[in-house]
Parts: C-alpha cells; structure tokens; sequence
C-alpha cells in the first residue's frame, strides 16, 4: 500500500487565484512529520512547508499553508494568490520516527502534482 | 548558506560504463542520501548513509552501489549502466536524531542518460 498518495496528477489554476494540493498518508506511528517539496522545471527540490503530528496548528509559510486533518490522515497544500512562478512539480513527503536500523532521517515521497498556473 | 552540490548536471553514457555521481554537502550532515526519479514514479530511496563508511539499502538498491569514505561526499556508483537506469538522480542530506522535523538538503539532480 502506498504510504502517500497524491490523487491530482496535474493541476491548472488561474493566475492570483488559490489552488489546493491534495496529500493523504498512511501510517501507524504516532509521532511522524510531513513536507511539500516544489520542484521547478530547472529540477532543485525546495522545502516548502513542514507540519509535525503533534502541532496543535496548521503550519503556514508565507502563501503557503498545510490543512492538517490528523483524523483523515491528510496534508493539503493550499497555495494562495498564484503566481506564474509556482508553476511546478509539487512533491508531499512524510517522515516516520519508527525507521528502521539508521532510517531516522528517510523521507516517504508521494508521486508528485504538477501544477501549471495560467496568466 | 546550505549547499549540496552534485558533481554534473548532465551526463551521458553508454551501456556497460562504470558511471560515478559524486555529492558534496557543507553543512556538517551526518544523513545523506541518493534518489532516484522517474515521471509518474516519484523520488524512490536508492541507498542511504547515516554516518562515515556506514550505508544502508533503499526501495531499489540493484544495480547501484554506494560509498561515503568522507562525512561530506557521498558516492552513487553504477558498476555497470543500463538503459534502464537512464533517469534524474538527486543528492539530499539532513542532520539526524530523534526530530520528525529533519528536513532534507536537495542538491541540483544529475540527469543520466545510458545510451
């Protein structure tokens, strides 16, 4: 079974308008970490945004913000007021505790989004 | 300002080659890693090291072997490339210990093609 699952494999959104990234995970450890990665096409992968399990909160980072649902396991990326330059591969990742041997740092990477921002 | 820097952008190689893609890191990290993507696929884990000479298997370790003689340089060696192994590699590090919260370091990717 998949561990993250990205259902939207691509995505178009209107220049200045908000688009939300979906993200549901899988896991049984309670305490576990998840990240939005953006890729451009020049292929650098850029930390976005970061929601640990226990954060009462949802994380927001500039005009990008995680809605945290714990109970339905997902991790939605909401970006507001698009701009051309957030055109992209948009990766979800999740990060156990529980790893195995030396495996602490291991992320867990979805199939990615990509979404395209029209003008 | 953190780095990690990947030893080519692009390379190209033939079939049966010993290919070397070489990864620096200057942030002291004791975690490093090599991904492997591919369209419709995802980053898949390939190998990974947590400390000096140490290094454990990922998803998809056949065909790749790793070596870390330095904290800061990690290794991904192709003893022998196929067309299959045609793809965008990329480096990460991260610190370690007991955080859920230990983001990782990108470095540029090394897009291979195996002709």
């Amino acid at each position: 079974a998949q561990k993250i699952t990205q259902t939207q494999p691509g995505m178009f959104v209107q220049e200045k308008e908000a688009v939300t990234l979906d993200c549901t995970y899988d896991t049984s450890d309670p305490s576990y970490g998840l990240f939005w990665y953006k890729q451009p096409s020049s292929g650098e992968m850029i930390f976005l945004i970061y929601q640990g399990s226990y954060d009462q909160q949802n994380a927001t980072e500039g005009r990008y913000s995680l809605n945290f649902q714990k109970a339905r396991k997902s991790a939605n990326l909401v970006i507001s007021a698009s701009q051309l330059g957030d055109s992209a591969m948009y990766f979800c990742a999740m990060r156990e505790l529980t790893g195995y041997g030396g495996s602490q740092g291991n992320l867990i990477f979805g199939k990615g989004t990509k979404l395209s921002v029209k003008p | 300002d953190v780095k990690v820097t990947q030893s080519s952008r692009y390379l190209v190689k033939r079939t049966g080659e010993k290919v070397f893609l070489e990864c620096v890191q200057d942030m002291d990290h004791e975690n490093m890693f090599w991904y492997r993507q591919d369209p419709g696929l995802g980053l898949r884990l390939i190998y990974f090291s947590y400390d000096v000479k140490m290094k454990e298997k990922g998803d998809i370790p056949e065909g790749y072997s790793v070596s870390r003689e330095k904290k800061e340089r990690f290794s991904l060696i192709l003893e022998s490339a196929s067309t299959n192994q045609t793809s965008m590699y990329l480096c990460a590090s991260s610190i370690t210990g007991q955080s859920s919260y230990n983001e990782q370091f990108f470095g540029p990717g090394t897009r291979l093609t195996v002709l």
